[in-house]
């Protein structure tokens, strides 16, 4: 069983920078597990924000980025704003056509 | 514009089936990959199933394998799920979206399994 780990929550002030991460259980994420990140606020469906590590979707702002930290896939918005609080969401391929999603980051601006 | 819209959701009791549908238009349907997310209240994203081009490859996680089949037709721009011996933890907001990658996403249907 795959397991796929981002925080819980996160907090970040109008502005600031900030780094979710999206980890395995055992093992480190490369670019080979083509991480993808979504944005979802309440009732929404998701949005695709980045994919294949570090492709924005079309119409994505470029203050959101990705890219492999350490041995964990990370999205990073800078100067963030009051509606990035949402829900962040990431993906990992993990072979024979299987993904596999992280729990989810609650993300709020204050 | 890329569009989908998902359709066939509801109350079912336990055991029973239900077909999802999703129509598809603004993008060469039959060129891409398609999948379904699913969503239980209040919880986080489940990826559930997803489909080849062609059909020819389909791949599901593993809570759904011999329960829900995945098909397309590429005639109609449409992909399905066909969802048998539903359970109470299938209920969740079903997603369909394009690619593999989960490129652009459908707003949604609600499947309830209750008695």
């Amino acid at each position: 069983q795959t397991v796929v780990t981002q925080e819980p929550s996160f907090s970040v002030s109008p502005g600031g920078t900030v780094t979710l991460t999206c980890g395995l259980g055992s093992g480190s994420v490369s670019t080979s597990y083509s991480p993808c990140w979504y944005q979802q606020t309440p009732g929404q469906a998701p949005r695709t924000l980045i994919y294949s590590t570090n492709t924005r979707s079309s119409g994505v702002p470029d203050r959101f980025s990705g890219s492999i930290l350490g041995n964990k896939a990370a999205l990073t918005i800078t100067g963030a704003q009051a509606d990035d609080e949402s829900d962040y969401y990431c993906v990992l391929y993990i072979g024979s056509g299987i993904w596999v999603f992280g729990g989810g980051t609650k993300l709020t601006v204050l | 514009e890329v569009q989908l819209v998902e359709s066939g959701g509801g109350l079912v009791q336990p055991g029973g089936s239900l077909r999802l549908s999703c129509a598809a238009s603004g993008f060469t349907f039959s060129n891409s990959w398609m999948s379904w997310v699913r969503q239980a209240p209040g919880k986080g994203l489940e990826w559930v199933a997803n489909i080849k081009e062609d059909g020819s490859d389909k791949n599901y996680v593993d809570s759904v394998k011999g329960r829900f089949t995945i098909s397309r037709d590429n005639a109609k721009n449409s992909l399905y799920l066909q969802m048998n011996s539903l359970r109470a933890e299938d209920t969740a907001v079903y997603y369909c979206a394009r690619a593999q990658q989960l490129l652009y996403w459908g707003q949604g249907t609600l499947v309830t399994v209750s008695s």
